[in-house]
Formats: structure tokens, C-alpha cells, sequence
């Protein structure tokens, strides 16, 4: 069965670096999300990404995060300059439509920032 | 945007009781998915289903679109359904999934 990969599944950072979390999503989907869940919190949505471009975003990304589709396969989110707050579970997914359809899940990447 | 609760916020079962999660949601809905979050943090698809009634082994999902409200029903509970329930909704032309807060399940032997 297809699946959403992420890597790395866990990473810890200093603050001020900057972090690329990774994740390849089902090869026949188009849309594709990512979303965060700050510790014992519930899980909310990040930005979503279709052709090559932003199609919405949170007030939580901000200038500080990018997201990019460098080749036909990955989907990265880019933190520039990490904060302690940024210490979350990071999850990307995707879909096949932009509603209407189910949207499958990454594992998570675990981002801890000391 | 669209609100999503989830009740109850937490809950302790024996195993092998029964039960019945709910979430309730305040505008109509295009998609409607249930995850179960594990204690590694990993959310597994559980169901996909905006409306209608669907089951998958122990475990099955009723969806009431027009009343607003969805449940997940647990039978025969097993320590290993230990976790957190989330319900996430996909509201209006919005293309992206608002989550509940979350059911916190704890089965006991």
C-alpha cells in the first residue's frame, strides 16, 4: 500500500540553525500538507502546497518556515532559524484532490530544539 | 473557520468493554477522518468517512453529516487500542484538516 514517508524521524537542533524536514509523498498525489503538533496539543495545519506553490498557510508560518518540492518526489519544510517553541512533531501529508478526498499521513518527524 | 470538539477528553476502560467516542463539528463538512495517535506519536488512518457507517474489525465509524456529529465505537477493547483519538475535519472549500483536541484512551487490564 502507498505511504507517506518523512525523514528523519527524529532530529535535535540548537536554536538559531536552521532544520529541513523531509518527506516523499504518494507518487500519484498533488496536494500536499504539512501540519504540527506542539506536546500534549492537537495537531494543526501548517501550510498546504499544489504546482509548485503555496495555496494556504497558517498564522503560525511565518517567515521563518519555506516549504519547497525540489524534484518530482520530495516535499520539504524549511525552518530557518529554529526557537524552542519550534519543538513539535512535524507531519506531511497528501492527497490525490483539494477536498473531498482522504489525506494520508507521514509518521512524523519529531523536531526537538535545545 | 469550522470548530471541531471531541468528547469525552479522557477515558479509562477495562479491557474488553465497550465504547463510544464523539465529535461534533459546526459547519458541514467535505471530509471527516479519525486517527489513532500511538504512544510513539505516529497518527494511524483509522477511518475515512464523511458520511455513512463504515467498520473495520473492531472498530467501526458512523458519520451523521446533517446533524453535525460523528462517533467511533471501540468493542472488545485491548490495551493496544492505549492512545489518543483524533477527529479532523475538511470544512467549506478549505483544503486542509482541522483537528479536535483529542480523546485520551487508556484500557487497562
Amino acid at each position: 500500500e502507498p505511504e507517506v514517508t518523512q525523514t528523519p524521524s527524529h532530529q535535535v537542533t540548537q536554536m538559531g540553525q536552521e532544520v529541513i524536514l523531509r518527506c516523499v509523498p504518494i507518487s500519484n498525489h498533488l496536494y500536499f500538507y504539512w501540519y504540527r503538533q506542539i506536546l500534549g496539543q492537537k495537531v494543526e495545519f501548517l501550510v498546504s502546497f499544489y504546482n509548485n506553490e503555496i495555496s494556504e498557510k497558517s498564522e503560525i508560518f511565518d517567515d521563518q518556515f519555506s516549504v519547497e518540492r525540489p524534484d518530482g518526489s520530495n516535499f520539504t519544510l524549511k525552518i530557518r532559524s529554529t526557537k524552542l517553541e519550534d519543538s513539535a512533531m512535524y507531519f506531511c501529508a497528501s492527497s490525490p484532490l483539494p477536498t473531498g478526498t482522504e489525506a494520508f499521513f507521514g509518521q512524523g518527524t519529531r523536531l526537538t530544539v535545545v | 473557520g469550522i470548530q471541531v470538539e471531541q468528547s469525552p477528553p479522557d477515558l479509562i476502560l477495562q479491557e474488553g468493554a465497550n465504547s463510544t467516542l464523539r465529535c461534533n463539528f459546526s459547519d458541514s463538512v467535505n471530509n471527516l477522518q479519525w486517527f489513532h495517535q500511538n504512544p510513539w506519536g505516529q497518527l494511524i488512518n483509522l477511518f475515512y468517512i464523511p458520511s455513512g457507517t463504515k467498520q473495520n474489525g473492531r472498530l467501526s465509524a458512523t458519520t451523521v453529516a446533517t446533524e453535525r456529529y460523528s462517533l467511533l465505537y471501540i468493542s472488545s477493547s485491548q490495551t493496544t487500542d492505549s492512545g489518543v483519538y483524533f477527529c479532523a475535519v475538511e470544512g467549506g472549500t478549505a483544503s486542509k484538516l482541522t483537528f479536535g483536541t483529542g480523546t485520551r484512551l487508556q484500557v487497562t487490564l
